[in-house]
């Protein structure tokens, strides 16, 4: 069965460092990718997704994420870390083909500090 | 504005007490879904449906009930409450594309909060 690992449940970067947040997923077929956020009391949002073409895709915010079918890979990064990126950041999956089920990491909890 | 909204956002119960949790989107999609999540472990799917009157299990369907008689509503009953349904709950909608949606975007609603004791 598809999985999805985020290494990290807790990230903690200085204000203007970068951010570097880890996905793998496990299928040896390539799904769609996705990385969504969480900020206190709200629901999710999605940041961006991956689904074909171009492998570096650009969000919201700043953020960008690049899949790597040889690593089995989707990681999302910023460059510089602002204060209003502290949130929780969910990286999914959704096997192509089939009905939208997203399978999720556990979570990378983001800490900005000053 | 494009919304998913649930009702109520927080809520405690007692064992063994009905409940529902409501979820309503704007958007006219076809797919709706129920998610719980919970520390650790990221967030997992509760059922799904593809339309109206179309509704299937996900991978935690256990003590949950759905239904899908409108479009825009797809309301979580929960018949027998227990502890270990304590949990922030999420509805979810997509937009059909050819009915091949995986590709599309989920809008997720606030969350609901529940405990149950």
């Amino acid at each position: 069965a598809q999985s999805v690992t985020q290494l990290g449940s807790h990230v903690s970067v200085s204000e203007g460092a970068l951010v570097l947040l880890r996905c793998n997923y496990s299928s040896s077929v390539p799904p769609y990718l996705f990385w969504y956020v969480q900020y206190p009391n709200q629901g999710l949002q999605l940041l961006l997704k991956y689904t074909t073409g171009a492998t570096l895709v650009k969000g919201i915010n700043g953020f960008e994420a690049e899949f790597k079918k040889s690593e089995t890979s989707f990681h999302l990064t910023k460059p510089s870390a602002h204060m209003s990126d502290a949130a929780e950041y969910f990286c999914a999956v959704s096997e192509k083909g089939g009905y939208n089920k997203l399978i999720f990491g556990a979570g990378t909890r983001l800490a900005v500090h000053p | 504005e494009a919304q998913v909204t649930q009702n109520p956002r927080y809520l405690i119960t007692v064992t063994g007490k009905k409940l529902t949790v409501t979820c309503s989107q704007n958007m006219n999609h076809e797919y709706m879904s129920w998610y719980r999540q919970d520390p650790g472990l990221g967030l997992r799917q509760i059922y799904y449906s593809m339309n109206v009157e179309v509704t299937d299990k996900g991978d935690v369907p256990e003590g949950y009930k759905v239904s899908r008689k409108e479009k825009r509503n797809f309301p979580l009953i929960l018949e027998s409450p227990s502890p270990n349904q304590t949990s922030l709950y999420f509805c979810a909608s997509s937009l059909g594309e050819r009915g091949r949606i995986s590709r599309t975007e989920a809008f997720f609603g606030q969350g609901t909060r529940l405990t149950v004791v």
